[in-house]
């Protein structure tokens, strides 16, 4: 079955340390985003990607780096620089936007905590 | 002012209610609309896409009024199980499909 994985589902994190985020999608899909979630809040970009090698930065996208080399993946790198990491990350792709839908489909998220 | 903007609840009614959310929007050039679901600590997942003349599915009906730039989600009849976050989203025109969540309102049925 297609989908989006991302993994680990639990991340602990020191503080002063990068952590990568996986996302992998055999959906074929051409988009991908990075979104992050705080108790009580919706979700708010991080990062997105259109096409492989090419990406742009969402509204939160300090202190977080990313890289699209493959259609299929798209990491996202927490790093020291993003002071209040703690949160969850959820990963999205969907079909490309000139076909007029919006289908998105989610990964299952991974929840870091700073320790 | 934030983008897309809930009531955050909590809700709390019977199971049998009919329970109502609204949501407001800014920006006019808001194109596609949706209501998604989050149980806790779980991935956001659509219930409905919202049309300008409204739709329904099953004992959800959305509503979107674009003159006053809001989103309505009746749901009749209220099961246990749909406690939940709702999450009002919506799409800009020309903006690459980015989702804009709002905060979500949560809903609580007890029996």
């Amino acid at each position: 079955d297609g989908g989006i994985t991302q993994s680990p589902k639990y991340l602990f994190r020191k503080e002063g340390q990068n952590v990568t985020l996986s996302c992998e999608q055999n959906l074929n899909h051409d988009a991908m985003y990075w979104y992050r979630q705080d108790p009580g809040q919706g979700l708010r970009l991080i990062y997105y990607s259109q096409i492989v090698n090419d990406f742009q930065k969402g509204d939160i996208a300090e202190g977080y780096s990313v890289s699209r080399e493959k259609k299929e993946s798209f990491p996202l790198t927490v790093t020291s620089a993003q002071k209040n990491p703690t949160a969850f990350y959820l990963c999205a792709s969907s079909i490309p936007t000139g076909t007029g839908k919006v289908g998105y489909t989610f990964g299952s998220g991974t929840r870091l905590t700073v320790v | 002012r934030k983008e897309v903007e809930q009531d955050p609840g909590p809700f709390n009614v019977p199971e049998g209610a009919t329970v109502a959310f609204n949501c407001t929007y800014s920006n006019s050039a808001s194109q596609s609309f949706f209501w998604y679901r989050q149980d806790c600590r779980k991935e956001p997942k659509l219930l409905m896409s919202v049309y300008s003349s409204g739709n329904e599915d099953g004992r959800f009906t959305a509503q979107l009024n674009r003159a006053s730039q809001y989103i309505s989600l009746l749901i009749r009849d209220s099961k246990l199980s749909d406690s939940a976050t709702y999450l009002c989203v919506v799409t800009i025109s020309g903006n690459t499909g980015k989702l804009i969540f709002g905060q979500g309102t949560t809903l609580q049925v007890k029996p």
